[in-house]
């Protein structure tokens, strides 16, 4: 398996635009999660899935963050409007079952001007 | 989850067993200990976790104390690709989340 897959590796936008970031989980994988990566808070959990289902989303900031996953092998992340403080390093990881093991993805690396 | 305490920074010679230390004080009896690594521009690596019984992997041993108050990751023989930010981390088995804190800056040196 490739391990979990996102893109784009790097996202540079500017202020007010729509941001959209994708995620392929390990297939068979039943959980994904987002999590968001900056220098002044460190590694965040922003929302995780269970079989394609939300199940805690009280990690993403504010309503400008949404969090799909239409199918076992898709999930996006959408920030709109993109605010500067927006910019960090965004994670997607996926696990069997549970919490045991999470295997993460390389992040997408986004910078909002 | 209970709180976990990490020196912010380390070193290590290359060749050399590097033990990171972890304090987990608070931790109850049905809480796990995770470790995590980061290496640079890279996504979290799962290391080992376990709940009372040392544990040892192709990566790494995991000592934990009788009283479960503290614990210790060894990474036997330390190379240069080793240099990464090592997350502690307690946790139950049930659904609760990861919580990364600061972690410990190991530099591998030559």
């Amino acid at each position: 398996d490739a391990g979990v897959i996102q893109s784009p590796r790097h996202e540079v936008t500017e202020m007010g635009q729509e941001v959209t970031l994708r995620c392929k989980p390990i297939s068979g994988h039943d959980y994904l999660f987002w999590y968001r990566q900056t220098m002044m808070r460190g590694l965040e959990l922003l929302i995780y899935f269970n079989n394609n289902v939300p199940i805690d989303d009280s990690g993403m900031p504010e309503d400008r963050f949404s969090a799909k996953m239409p199918n076992a092998s898709f999930s996006t992340l959408k920030i709109q409007p993109s605010e500067p403080r927006d910019s960090a390093v965004y994670f997607c990881a996926s696990s069997l079952s549970g919490w045991e093991t999470q295997y993460f993805g390389p992040g997408t690396r986004l910078l909002v001007l | 989850d209970a709180k976990t305490t990490q020196p912010p920074s380390m070193d290590c010679a290359e060749g050399r067993a590097a033990n990171l230390p972890c304090n987990h004080s608070t931790i109850s009896g049905n809480e796990y200990v995770y470790w995590y690594r980061q290496i640079h521009s890279q996504g979290p690596q799962y290391i080992i976790h376990g709940l009372k019984n040392n544990e040892t992997n192709e990566m790494a041993s995991l000592i934990i104390t009788e009283d479960r108050k503290s614990s210790t990751l060894i990474l036997p023989h330390a190379t240069l690709r080793d240099t990464a930010v090592y997350y502690c981390i307690v946790r139950n088995s049930g659904n609760t989340p990861l919580v990364f804190g600061k972690g410990t800056r190991l530099s591998v040196i030559a």
